[in-house]
């Protein structure tokens, strides 16, 4: 069964450095997202994009963020200049055409120290 | 917002009874989605219901949707070790999903 998948499952950075993590969607789907869950809270929605721009966006997702599809399989997302509070799970979903279903990756987890 | 928001946050039933957990959230929708996370995963789609049907069957789950409360419940019956993990509500539009805060279900053999 096709699977959406991330790397690396473990990310440590120093503040103040740049990360980029990577997810490779499934393949036919079209539609792309990142969420992030700080430990002990709730999913929170970052950023949607779809024909190669963003669709949506939330307030977490400042000048810091950006997102790319640099290949027609990997999506990825950079935070240019990491905080402490940047810390969290941090997954990648992707659905396909004419549909809600959202499939998620197993996640990233980033610590920032 | 269309948040959800799960109650209780969390349900400890033994194997083999069954397990309901609730979702409200504030805005019109057209659909809800259930999610499934088991600990340091993904989340893993369960079940989605439309704003125009009142309830929905996947094997052991069951969704109902009341939209005039704007409310949704899940049922796991006969629950299993293998069910202990968090569920969450999702709704929201084609570019975005509003998750609520969850309810963590444990499973006791």
């Amino acid at each position: 069964e096709p699977e959406v998948t991330q790397t690396p499952s473990h990310q440590v950075t120093q503040m103040g450095q740049e990360v980029i993590l990577r997810c490779v969607p499934i393949s036919n789907h079209l539609y792309f997202y990142w969420y992030r869950q700080i430990l002990g809270q709730k999913v929170e929605f970052l950023v949607s994009f779809y024909n190669n721009e963003i669709s949506e966006k939330s307030e977490i997702f400042d000048d810091q963020f950006s997102v790319e599809r640099p290949d027609g399989s990997n999506f990825t997302l950079k935070i240019r200049s990491t905080k402490l509070e940047d810390s969290a799970m941090y997954f990648c979903a992707s659905t396909g055409l004419a549909s809600y279903e959202q499939y998620f990756g197993p996640g990233t987890r980033l610590t920032v120290t | 917002s269309q948040q959800g928001e799960e109650d209780p946050q969390a349900l400890s039933i033994q194997e083999g009874e069954n397990a309901t957990m609730n979702c409200s959230y504030k805005t019109s929708i057209n659909n809800l989605q259930w999610y499934r996370q088991n600990s340091g995963r993904g989340l893993v789609h369960l079940i989605l219901i439309r704003s125009n049907e009142r309830e929905k069957h996947s094997g052991r789950l069951r969704v109902t949707l009341d939209t005039s409360k704007k409310s949704s419940s899940l049922l796991i019956t006969a629950s299993r070790a293998a069910d202990t993990a968090s569920y969450f509500c999702a709704t929201g539009g084609d570019y975005k999903l509003s998750f609520g805060a969850g309810t963590t279900v444990t499973v006791r053999a």
